[in-house]
């Protein structure tokens, strides 16, 4: 049973640069969420699909949108990137709202 | 002040002691409560998981709820050096699948 899968594993970006990040839920698993975890921090929410739709957004600014296919996997695309967008991206996968989320490996940005 | 406290340690044990980590919060609208380990360079692992107020057991793990102290403690008993990690505690209002709020992460090592 393949768990939740990333990619890439890390890149390196330049400052003003655009970055798409990808992830596939779990098997059985329709919910996609996206956290941000900067270096010796909690993961902080950015948002969650469910039926190809954004139904929760945390505090992050418009640069960070996303998207859900039918297959429910979801990508992330962060724009105009800044240095202080270098951080460890996690995408999380639960079966609707009722149950908890299993974590990816994370993709790991770093902007120069 | 952060929604979810948590002590970042390094929390340094010798191997078989147990381990006592815990964590506050400041929103009552918290029912679900998780904890997750995190290896260095790693995503979140689900360790266990539990709805409101009360204690739960899953082997050398033990997780307690305290909802009228707004406090969350989770123990590991016999603890290993392969228990050395970052572990971070996180809940949710509404649904177990909803947004995750964590707390900063404590890092713990279990020495031989």
């Amino acid at each position: 049973d393949a768990g939740v899968t990333q990619s890439p594993t890390h890149l390196i970006k330049t400052r003003g640069q655009q970055v798409t990040l990808r992830c596939s839920p779990k098997s059985g698993h329709d919910t996609v969420s996206w956290y941000q975890q900067a270096l010796g921090q909690g993961p902080q929410f950015i948002f969650q699909y469910y039926e190809e739709e954004e139904r929760q957004r945390g505090n992050f600014p418009d640069r960070f949108s996303g998207h859900q296919f039918p297959n429910y996997s979801s990508e992330l695309n962060v724009n105009a990137l800044l240095l202080g967008d270098s951080a460890l991206y996690l995408c999380a996968s639960s079966r609707g709202t009722g149950e908890t989320q299993y974590f990816g490996p994370g993709t790991r940005l770093l902007v120069l | 002040q952060k929604e979810v406290e948590q002590d970042p340690g390094p929390l340094s044990v010798p191997e078989g002691a147990i381990v006592s980590l815990n964590c506050t919060y400041s929103n009552s609208a918290f029912q679900y409560f998780m904890w997750y380990r995190q290896y260095s360079r790693k995503g979140p692992e689900l360790l266990m998981y539990t709805y409101s107020s009360g204690n739960k057991e899953d082997g050398r793990f033990t997780a307690q709820v305290d909802k009228s102290s707004k406090y969350i403690s989770l123990f590991i008993r016999d603890s290993q050096p392969s228990d050395s990690a970052t572990y971070l505690c996180a809940m949710s209002a509404g649904a177990a699948g909803n947004k995750l709020t964590f707390g900063g992460g404590t890092r713990v090592l279990v020495k031989p």
